[in-house]
């Protein structure tokens, strides 16, 4: 499809426990980037990677902690989900390094915390 | 940080009218300005973008224009039909440069219906 994809794509857990949200690509771009969806909110920067090992946060990465130890994985790990956590993941990417830097974005991980 | 600030946050046409969304942003060093179009359950696509250096770019029935002295840009769709119906997000970026790294800041989110 579009050399990223998101596991799981659906997700319920409860309040307190760790979840942990992959993207995987295969297009083996530098820059991979997660981003939560709320209404009224549009995308929110959770955390970014620009290489591996090398990531930094985001505007709303409180709660969140992300691991790139593979160019083509990044996982996104919530410690102790909260119902404040529920919202649409999306994982994106860009080539940046070429100066383009349009993103293409997974098929997003919906997750309800109960 | 850069804030962007997206309006309306709904609208709705006729076919066939023409629909505008702007955004405004709060960063002058931002020099890349990207739309995206997100059908109901489906992932944001990217559908036209400009660069700082350029004000218009045309592709097809979509347009987009850039004012840099006043810090807006708007998307301008002509000839709506009912698959134009999505959210549609704007988005701001100081590019890949420096401690950039590509990062896009997204605006608010505008849900535009297109009434056959």
């Amino acid at each position: 499809d579009a050399g990223i994809t998101q596991s799981p794509r659906h997700k319920v857990t409860e309040t307190g426990t760790p979840v942990t949200l992959r993207c995987h690509q295969t297009e083996n771009h530098r820059y991979m980037y997660w981003y939560r969806q709320d209404p009224g909110h549009g995308l929110r920067l959770i955390h970014y990677s620009y290489g591996v090992k090398d990531t930094d946060k985001g505007e709303v990465s409180d709660g969140y902690s992300v691991s790139r130890s593979k160019t083509e994985d990044f996982l996104l790990t919530l410690e102790s989900a909260t119902s404040s956590q529920t919202s649409v993941y999306f994982c994106a990417i860009s080539e940046s390094g070429t100066g383009r830097i349009g993103y293409t974005f997974g098929s997003g991980t919906r997750l309800t915390v109960v | 940080g850069e804030n962007v600030e997206q309006h309306p946050s709904t609208l709705s046409v006729q076919e066939g009218d023409s629909a505008v969304i702007k955004c405004t942003y709060s960063d002058s060093a931002s020099n890349y300005f990207p739309w995206y179009k997100q059908e109901l359950g489906k992932r944001p696509q990217l559908i036209i973008d400009i660069r700082s250096n350029v004000g218009e770019k045309k592709d097809q029935r979509i347009a987009v224009t850039l004012n840099k002295t006043a810090k807006h840009f708007s998307l301008h769709i002509t000839e709506t039909q009912p698959e134009d119906s999505a959210v549609y997000f704007c988005a701001a970026s100081k590019g890949a440069g420096g401690t950039s790294y590509g990062k896009l800041t997204f605006g608010q989110g505008t849900i535009l219906t297109v009434h056959p």
